[in-house]
């Protein structure tokens, strides 16, 4: 099966940095994905690596490494519309599922 | 405009009394899934179908059903709802195979 682990809570100033982590358990995997998510609302999806490397799209990149089971999304220059929960997510081998993270939450403050 | 939408957004009912929250999708998408995500928990896949008449079990099936007779439209069905239905509820969709899965906007659901 799988499995994805990310921390709870980070906070942070306009124009920093942060990074996301994402480790993850399972035996097999397409891709990883992330997502970001406002308040409740519809998650929408921001990176996706099917390769291990770095993936840069603007001021957010992506990372994988499977030999380290390890994965993360970087903010960069942050800003107050960044503050929402981000989500990792793979789609194992054999079927079309995404098996999501738990989420990580981003708080920007001035 | 590409979407996918849901209805209703808002929904209070009590134990036991039917309800279905529909989905539907103007992509022509395949692929569609129901999750409902709880505080802590993430997202969990309830049900997902890769096409027409062909759907399988998520994660969290138990007290759901869904059909699937149009391409365009995926209902998830609640024959007995219960207090742990609780929760907020996404329909989503994508081409088989994509990385990328577009969301509706969410029901919040609330069971009495």
């Amino acid at each position: 099966g799988q499995s994805l682990e990310q921390p709870s809570e980070v906070t942070a100033v306009e124009g920093a940095i942060v990074q996301i982590n994402c480790t993850y358990q399972t035996s097999g995997f397409y891709g990883l994905s992330w997502y970001q998510q406002h308040d409740g609302g519809a998650p929408t999806f921001l990176s996706y690596n099917a390769l291990d490397g770095l993936e840069e799209t603007g001021r957010f990149s992506s990372f994988l490494s499977r030999s380290d089971s390890y994965g993360y999304l970087l903010l960069q220059e942050l800003q107050m519309k960044d503050s929402a929960s981000y989500f990792c997510a793979v789609r194992p081998y054999g079927n079309n599922r995404l098996a999501f993270g738990k989420g990580n939450q981003v708080v920007v403050i001035p | 405009e590409a979407q996918v939408t849901q209805n209703p957004r808002y929904l209070i009912t009590v134990t036991g009394k039917k309800l279905t929250v529909t989905c539907s999708q103007n992509m022509n998408h395949e692929y569609m899934s129901w999750y409902r995500q709880d505080p802590g928990l993430g997202l969990r896949q309830i049900y997902y179908s890769m096409n027409v008449e062909v759907t399988d079990k998520g994660d969290v099936p138990e007290g759901y059903k869904v059909s699937r007779k149009e391409k365009r439209n995926f209902p998830l069905i609640l024959e007995s709802p219960s207090p742990n239905q609780t929760s907020l509820y996404f329909c989503a969709s994508s081409y088989p195979g994509s990385y990328e899965q577009y969301f509706g906007p969410g029901t919040r659901l609330t069971v009495t």
